[in-house]
């Protein structure tokens, strides 16, 4: 099993939808959870932390589930200016940080 | 303040032939990272420093060395360039370890032929 799975996607909505991103990780005692976004040829940049209680900041919305090891990010009212790939990011034991792979968002007008 | 900056941008060597890639930031972050970013496969972490003088391997180490002899550096060194080391390079920094935001630099292009 991967460490850190996310379904890449490609996910086409019109502007105005919601859509939601899972990840799954591997390990455990992992205790810092993350979304970054990567728009094309730019480098990550971090979208908001994950914490346990779940946590929201204007549009978005990231939720964390230590029992299944499941992370979520949920999107609402989706603009143009949303497009880019969403990053999953959980530590590993000590310093390292683990990227998943990304999901990619493309949103139409 | 510039945050993190990657020197060069763009590079194009030859197989067998030698490079360093500099990163350099101004936030007096204490942690660095270099980081490489292949098709289909993510970031995946070459080397970090938890500070001045020290270094550690990460994930895909090999082919490989850094150096981080000043604070706001971290240099990445390849000693014989493989094409399978093209890819895109990142460099972060962070305040400290895990629990904390890592700020990327705009990513150095690699290409081994």
């Amino acid at each position: 099993r991967k460490e850190v799975e996310q379904d890449p996607g490609p996910f086409n909505v019109p502007e105005g939808a919601t859509v939601a991103f899972n990840c799954t990780y591997s390990n455990s005692a992992s205790q810092s959870f993350f979304w970054y976004r990567q728009d094309c040829r730019k480098e990550p940049k971090l979208l908001m932390s994950v914490y346990s209680s779940g946590n929201e900041d204007g549009r978005f919305t990231a939720q964390l589930n230590r029992a299944s090891q499941y992370i979520s990010l949920l999107i609402r009212d989706s603009k143009l200016s949303d497009s880019a790939t969403y990053l999953c990011v959980v530590n590993q034991a000590g310093t390292a940080l683990i990227f998943g792979k990304g999901t990619t968002l493309s949103v139409s007008s | 303040n510039a945050g993190v900056t990657q020197t060069p941008k763009f590079r194009v060597l030859k197989t067998g032939q030698s490079m360093t890639l500099l990163c350099a930031q101004d936030m007096n972050h204490e942690y660095m990272y270099w980081y490489r970013q292949d098709p289909g496969m993510g970031l995946r972490l070459i080397h970090y420093s938890v500070g001045e003088g020290t270094t550690a391997k990460g994930e895909v180490p090999d082919g490989y060395n850094v150096s981080r002899l000043k604070k706001q550096n971290f240099l990445l060194g390849l000693e014989s360039a493989a094409p399978s080391q093209t890819s895109v390079y990142f460099c972060a920094s962070s305040v400290a370890g895990y629990r904390n935001e890592q700020f990327f630099g705009p990513g150095t292009r690699l290409t081994v032929l």
